[in-house]
């Protein structure tokens, strides 16, 4: 069974497009994250939820939104688009210990 | 802000050569963590070590953390094709349990 699945794998839209990317982790975890990747592999935090509370938000456009309907889910969604958006997003999840489990990632492509 | 640094970026050898990479940390960390990214996958965890620790092996792995030069260094032994991938150290950013990631090795192993 995938630990922490996120959907879609490939997503390509327009510019100025709303779209959502869905995760959810089967691991019973406390904490879910969702990380950026640009295109020089470089990952940084975007978000992170503690028992559906934001407890981190960097200096991410308000464009970005996490929405957590329950423990188990997280997802993001993210309001017109802009070409900048590109890049590879990933979910994880972690409990207590710093050991965290990454989703297979979503390539945004923004055209 | 970035916490950890590696090197090499790239870094290509034979299989059954050992692999050496390289880690530097900014800030005080409770542990480090090295991953692994296959090419168009999500990370997957391959060995944390506590700041207490010196050195941890599992399996070809061998890591070590120096917290006084605040380094640590993966040592892949008797590499195969399949260790292909980028690597990536990962330090404990805060309380709220994020990591903060270095900007990775890409590792390279040639039949």
């Amino acid at each position: 069974d995938t630990a922490v699945s996120q959907t879609p794998k490939y997503l390509v839209t327009q510019m100025g497009n709303d779209k959502s990317i869905k995760c959810e982790q089967n691991l019973g975890h406390d904490t879910m994250y969702w990380y950026k990747q640009d295109s020089k592999k470089f990952l940084k935090i975007m978000f992170s939820y503690n028992n559906k509370e934001l407890i981190i938000n960097e200096t991410v456009p308000n464009r970005f939104s996490p929405k957590s309907p329950d423990k188990a889910h997280l997802n993001l969604h993210i309001n017109s688009l802009e070409l900048g958006d590109s890049a590879v997003y990933f979910c994880a999840s972690s409990y207590r210990t710093a050991i965290t489990f990454f989703g297979q990632g979503t390539r945004l492509t923004v055209v | 802000s970035q916490q950890g640094e590696e090197d090499p970026q790239a870094l290509s050898i034979q299989e059954g050569e050992n692999a050496t990479m390289n880690c530097s940390y900014k800030t005080s960390i409770n542990n480090l963590q090295w991953y692994r990214q296959n090419s168009g996958r999500g990370l997957v965890h391959l060995i944390l070590i506590r700041s207490n620790e010196r050195e941890k092996h599992s399996g070809r792995l061998r890591v070590t953390l120096d917290t006084s030069k605040k380094s640590s260094s993966l040592l892949i032994t008797a590499s195969r094709a399949a260790d292909t991938a980028s690597y990536f150290c990962a330090t404990d950013g805060g309380s709220q349990g994020n990591l903060i990631f270095g900007k990775g090795t890409k590792l390279s192993v040639k039949p």
